[in-house]
């Protein structure tokens, strides 16, 4: 149980280009999401808590304009990275919680490699 | 502050134990957690430690836990090449419910 895709595994953009990345739990409802930055060789950096139903909580220095998060559902939350840079270039994680699970269980995605160019 | 720390690198002989540490700050954490990174791919949940245990044992993984010194380790018995991963560890922060993740150790298993 507790699995959680993402899509898609990996995508190539031009500069100026949006980009959408979907997060789904697939066995369980989750009202909370989390979406994660890594670059190469470097952990995993907490961008935004996505809550269904109502905005998404960014960390610092994130830039809600740029890194747009949509949590409609209880399955759902999508990832848009707008007007794409080079820059924008990384892996992306997402990772839900299932509530159910007492051990505050978070599964992670698959991941999305982006690459702007 | 909100600081994980491992070490970044480790190699052991296939058949060895592995022992893979962290540090992290938040002694209100709940839940401490080990997670492993294979290329290219996302997070598999290796094993958890609930913060009033002390050591946790699951085959070939044990974990143990100093909260006083805020310290968390993971030993991997019998370590075969396979387990070639990056291996984080993570705190859960009480306060939105948050994982903290420190900079991850590279473990390289050599047959």
């Amino acid at each position: 149980g507790a699995v959680v895709s993402q899509h898609p595994s990996w995508v190539i953009c031009k500069s100026g280009t949006s980009v959408k990345i979907e997060c789904r739990s697939l066995d369980f409802q989750a009202t909370t999401m989390f979406w994660y930055r890594q670059f190469p060789k470097q952990s995993l950096m907490l961008m935004a808590t996505s809550n269904e139903g109502s905005k998404a909580t960014y960390e610092q220095g994130v830039e809600k304009d740029k890194f747009l998060i949509n949590h409609a559902s209880l399955t759902l939350s999508t990832l848009t990275v707008t007007s794409a840079h080079p820059e924008d270039s990384s892996f992306y994680i997402c990772s839900a919680r299932d509530p159910d699970r007492t051990n505050y269980g978070y599964t992670f995605g698959s991941g999305t490699r982006l690459t702007v160019v | 502050g909100e600081d994980v720390e491992q070490s970044l690198f480790l190699s052991v002989r296939e058949g060895d134990s592995s022992v893979i540490n962290c540090t992290y700050t938040d002694s209100s954490s709940t839940y401490l957690y080990w997670y492993k990174q294979e290329p290219g791919a996302g997070l598999q949940l290796l094993t958890y430690i609930f913060s009033n245990m002390d050591m946790k044992q699951d085959q070939r993984l044990t974990v143990l836990l100093n909260k006083k010194d805020k310290h968390l380790s993971l030993r991997i018995a019998d370590t075969q090449t396979g387990d070639s991963a990056i291996y984080f560890c993570a705190e859960l922060h009480n306060q939105g419910g948050k994982l903290i993740f420190g900079q991850g150790t590279e473990l390289s298993v050599k047959p």
